[in-house]
């Protein structure tokens, strides 16, 4: 069975322009969270979806947006980047999204903005 | 707010060596605690949870218990290995109704043949 995958797994950005980082979850997940991970700020929650809807989200500016398909594959995007955006964003998705049902994380997409 | 708090390490430790890594949070209510292990260059992995006061989370040898009187949930090993070096993140989460985790800062593992 396949993993969470998020592409790309690299990305150099420069300040002021825009991103979109992809994630599939695992077939049949219908849960997507994102975090970000720095290292002053460790692992941060930025949103999860669930069925197309965002059910939770963290404490980040509205340059951060996601967006999830139909087919639960998820999209991230940051605008007008800083370069405090540099970061390992991750990508986790559940069955169901309860605590009940395990999180499954793919291996992140670095981010550096320059 | 929630947070949790951990030793950051790093910790280094001999083969067969008794490992404990602290952790205690910070929560309204009653959250559901967890410990996650990320390997070099992969994603985070559940090693453990537990879902009430007194409960005892465990897999490959790791085992954490819920200490609501203390506020904390402490991860040991017996007998570490050199395969057990990683970085391990304590988190917890209150919604239950989604995922939502608030996680510690990591300790970083290693573990000397």
């Amino acid at each position: 069975k396949a993993g969470v995958t998020q592409t790309p797994r690299y990305l150099i950005k420069t300040r002021g322009q825009q991103v979109t980082l992809s994630c599939s979850p695992i077939s049949g997940h219908r849960s997507v969270s994102w975090y970000q991970q720095t290292p002053g700020q460790g692992l941060q929650f930025l949103f999860e979806y669930f069925s197309e809807t965002q059910r939770n989200k963290g404490n980040f500016p509205g340059r951060f947006s996601g967006r999830q398909f139909s087919n639960s594959r998820s999209e991230m995007n940051v605008s007008t980047l800083e370069l405090g955006d540099s970061a390992l964003y991750l990508c986790a998705s559940s069955a169901q999204g309860t605590l009940n049902t395990e999180a499954f994380f793919g291996q992140g997409t670095r981010l550096t903005v320059v | 707010g929630n947070s949790v708090t951990q030793m950051e390490g790093p910790v280094t430790l001999s083969e067969e060596a008794f490992l404990t890594i602290n952790c205690t949070y910070t929560a309204t209510g009653y959250p559901s605690l967890f410990w996650y292990v990320q390997y070099p260059g992969e994603g985070l992995q559940l090693l453990l949870k537990a879902t009430k006061a007194d409960d005892k989370g465990s897999n490959k040898g790791f085992e954490a218990t819920y200490r609501k009187e203390t506020t904390s949930f402490h991860l040991e090993k017996g007998s570490v290995q050199v395969s057990d070096s990683a970085v391990y993140f304590c988190a917890l989460s209150r919604d239950n109704y989604g995922q939502n985790f608030v996680f510690g800062p990591g300790t970083r593992l290693s573990v000397l043949p």
